[in-house]
């Protein structure tokens, strides 16, 4: 079965600080999908980041990059700029490739979760 | 952008009671999903839905759970004979605009229950 851990219960950057939250995964596949979520306050699951295992080059999307080491099985969020509203809950999460209309294996698998605050 | 909505935000129910949570996903998509979150914990994994059926279920998806997608727009969670420590936040998700490659899954804002 695919665990995912996030061994970092909690950490706090300064505002315009760069942060890297860890995550590490275990599973047999060879094609599967990591990502990142987001939950502030509010409870909302947002998504961040989306990391295609077959991709080699990280995902990034504005402030917010990866660096996905697939040997290693590590997938970390490096949040640059931080901003005040990046103050959340952010969850790693690993689901597996789903092949033409797989009906199994698909759901998604969450780490414990990392809160993150950012210091004004 | 079209979102995935739940109703009703915070639901309060007395225990032994029934309680039907409710979530429409977006249209398009395919799969369904609900997941458990206790306060302060991490988010676990119900069940998910496709083609009508349940196509995995976790290991606390047990009987006292169903799922129903009754008219083909909402995907509704039912838990019988509540217990308190089903008080969670329940949030529902939908996925996958096609069928040849996983699509994020897209989460509702989620359902807080509460049973007293």
């Amino acid at each position: 079965a695919q665990t995912v851990t996030q061994s970092q219960p909690e950490m706090s950057v300064q505002e315009a600080e760069t942060v890297t939250l860890s995550c590490t995964y275990d599973t047999s596949e060879s094609n599967y999908y990591l990502f990142w979520y987001k939950q502030p306050p509010s409870r909302q699951m947002i998504l961040v980041i989306r990391q295609e295992a077959y991709k080699q080059q990280n995902a990034t999307e504005n402030r917010f990059s990866v660096n996905f080491q697939k040997a290693a099985k590590s997938f970390s969020l490096k949040i640059s700029d931080s901003q005040l509203g990046d103050t959340a809950m952010y969850f790693c999460a690993f689901m597996n490739y789903l092949l033409l209309g797989g009906d199994n294996n698909n759901d998604m698998r969450f780490g414990a979760g990392t809160r993150l605050t950012v210091k004004p | 952008e079209p979102e995935v909505t739940q109703t009703p935000s915070h639901q309060v129910t007395q225990m032994g009671q029934e309680v039907i949570l409710r979530c429409v996903p977006i249209s398009n998509h395919l799969y369904f999903y609900w997941y458990r979150q206790i306060l302060g914990q991490k988010v676990e994994f119900l069940v998910s839905f496709y083609n009508n059926e349940i196509s995995e279920k976790s290991e606390i998806f047990d009987d006292q759970f169903s799922v129903e997608r009754p008219d083909g727009s909402n995907f509704t969670l039912k838990i019988r004979s509540t217990k308190l420590e089903d008080s969670a936040m329940y949030f529902c998700a939908s996925s996958g605009q096609t069928t040849y490659s996983n699509q994020p899954q897209h989460f509702g804002d989620g359902t807080r229950l509460s049973i007293l």
